[in-house]
C-alpha cells in the first residue's frame, strides 16, 4: 500500500465546530491534492499544491482551507463545520513528471450533525 | 472541459468470469492519458492500469486490459479470470498531458463478484 496517511478516518462533530484534516505522506512527493467524494458520485478536486507553500483551490469550490509548512503534510481545515460540508475526504500525493500516478490515502468520512 | 462517464453504476460477474466496464469521455486535448482506479471497501484507491493517448497499443497489466478507441473517445477497462478481490468500485478518470493533475473522475462503477 501506499505511504500517505489520513487521520481521522471518520468524524462525526456538530455544526460550527472547527475542524482539521489531516494528511500525511513519506514518499517526498512534491505535489499533493485533496478531493471530496459524495457517496455514489465522482471524486472532485478542491485544493491542490506544487510544493512547500503553494496552495491552489480546485475545481470544486469548497470553504474549507489548506496549508503546506512542510512537503509531507498537507492538513485541510474547516472553521465552521456544516451539514453541508457532510462527505468523504481523500488526501492524494504523485511525483512532477508526465508518466505518474496519483496515490490516495484512505480518506476521511465527515459527518456534520 | 473534460468529461468522463460511466454508464453502469452496477456490473456483476461470476468468479472466474471475465467483465468489461464501460467508459467514455471528452476533451479538446490532443495529449492526455486515461486511468482505471480500483477503490475496494474502507480501502486506499489504487490504479489498476494507464493509458497514454498517443499510444495506440493497448495497455495491459495482468489480467486487466483495456480497449482504447480513440475516435470513439471509448476506454474500457475488461478483467479476465475475476477473482473474489476484484470486488470494488472502479473509477475511469482522465488527466490532460499525463500525471496526476486535474485528474477528472466518473461516477464508477461498483463491481460485484459472485463466487
Amino acid at each position: 500500500e501506499a505511504d500517505i496517511y489520513q487521520t481521522p478516518r471518520y468524524l462525526v462533530i456538530g455544526t460550527g465546530k472547527k475542524i482539521t484534516l489531516e494528511c500525511s505522506q513519506t514518499m517526498g512527493h512534491d505535489k499533493m491534492y485533496w478531493y471530496q467524494q459524495d457517496p455514489g458520485m465522482e471524486l472532485h478536486l478542491i485544493h491542490y499544491s506544487y510544493g512547500v507553500n503553494s496552495t491552489e483551490k480546485g475545481d470544486l469550490s469548497s470553504e474549507s482551507t489548506v496549508s503546506r509548512i512542510r512537503t509531507e503534510h498537507f492538513p485541510l481545515t474547516l472553521e465552521s463545520a456544516r451539514p453541508s460540508h457532510t462527505s468523504q475526504y481523500l488526501c492524494a500525493s504523485s511525483t512532477t513528471g508526465r508518466d505518474t500516478e496519483a496515490f490516495f490515502g484512505q480518506g476521511t468520512r465527515l459527518t456534520v450533525v | 472541459a473534460q468529461t468522463v462517464t460511466q454508464s453502469q453504476p452496477e456490473m456483476s460477474v461470476q468468479e472466474a468470469e471475465t467483465v468489461t466496464l464501460s467508459c467514455t469521455y471528452d476533451t479538446s486535448e490532443s495529449d492526455y492519458y486515461l486511468f482505471w482506479y480500483k477503490q475496494p471497501p474502507s480501502r486506499q484507491m489504487i490504479l489498476v492500469i494507464r493509458q497514454e493517448a498517443y499510444k495506440q497499443q493497448n495497455a495491459t497489466e495482468n489480467r486487466f486490459s483495456v480497449n482504447f478507441q480513440k475516435a470513439a473517445k471509448s476506454f474500457s477497462l475488461k478483467i479476465s479470470d475475476s477473482q473474489l478481490g476484484d470486488a470494488a468500485m472502479y473509477f475511469c478518470a482522465q488527466s490532460p498531458g499525463g500525471g496526476a493533475d486535474g485528474l477528472t473522475f466518473g461516477k464508477g462503477t461498483h463491481l460485484i463478484i459472485q463466487p
